[in-house]
């Protein structure tokens, strides 16, 4: 089946820092990527969408200007964290629609665990 | 507005014991259903899914039918095990292009 890889899928920082978590789809083409971040009660918090070659749509409530989404090729799409501070510790996740796929039919990555100290 | 609306948990059960996870929805137009898994550590997982009424989406012994009448998706296994632990996130999608609905999650617990 269709693969999505998350790197890195642990990182630690200092606060103040940047952290850039990259998805990439392995064996297909996505149009489109979500992201996510879950926290500790398993509740899964839609961020962003990206589209390829174009700005990503944000959700309520998240900053743009702190969760930095680029979707910069069919195959890969990167969440910055910058100016990291412990409150952005979580558990981040992407997602890819394929372009052959149907609505919902979603590939996950692994998953990245930032703690920021 | 669009949304799911799934049991909470955690659910704690024996093995081989028959699971039911409930999942309702309310949506504008003609949604497709999703079941997902989480297994620990891990990314999610599509389960098992179904596109238009009365459809079963089946796999790995789980089911779910779509039923627009009750606007249901519940998630049935007659017989669970103790690798069946995760957690379980029932969804909608609407259009192609857009971006999916989550229910909050179902953690489940196998005892052995």
């Amino acid at each position: 089946g269709a693969v999505v890889s998350q790197h890195p899928s642990r990182v630690i920082c200092k606060s103040g820092t940047s952290v850039k978590i990259e998805c990439r789809s392995l064996d297909f083409q996505a149009t489109t990527m979500f992201w996510y971040r879950q926290f500790p009660k398993q509740s899964l918090m839609l961020m962003a969408t990206s589209n390829e070659g174009s700005k990503a749509t944000y959700e309520q409530g998240v900053e743009k200007d702190k969760f930095l989404i680029n979707h910069a090729s069919l195959t890969l799409s990167t969440l910055t964290v910058t100016s990291a501070h412990p409150e952005d510790s979580s558990f981040y996740i992407c997602s890819a629609q394929s372009l052959a796929g149907g609505p919902g039919e979603l590939f996950f990555g692994e998953g990245s665990r930032l703690t920021v100290l | 507005g669009n949304s799911v609306t799934q049991m909470e948990g955690p659910v704690t059960l024996s093995e081989e014991a028959f699971l039911t996870i409930n999942c309702t929805y309310t949506a504008t137009g003609y949604p497709s259903l999703f079941w997902y898994v989480q297994y620990p550590g891990e990314g999610l997982q599509l389960l098992l899914k179904a596109t238009k009424a009365d459809d079963k989406g089946s796999n790995k012994g789980f089911e779910a039918t779509y039923r627009k009448e009750t606007t249901s998706f519940h998630l049935e296994k007659g017989s669970v095990q103790v690798s069946d632990s995760a957690v379980y996130f029932c969804a909608l999608g609407l259009n192609r292009d857009d971006k999916i609905i989550f229910g909050k999650g179902t953690r489940l617990h196998i005892l052995p």
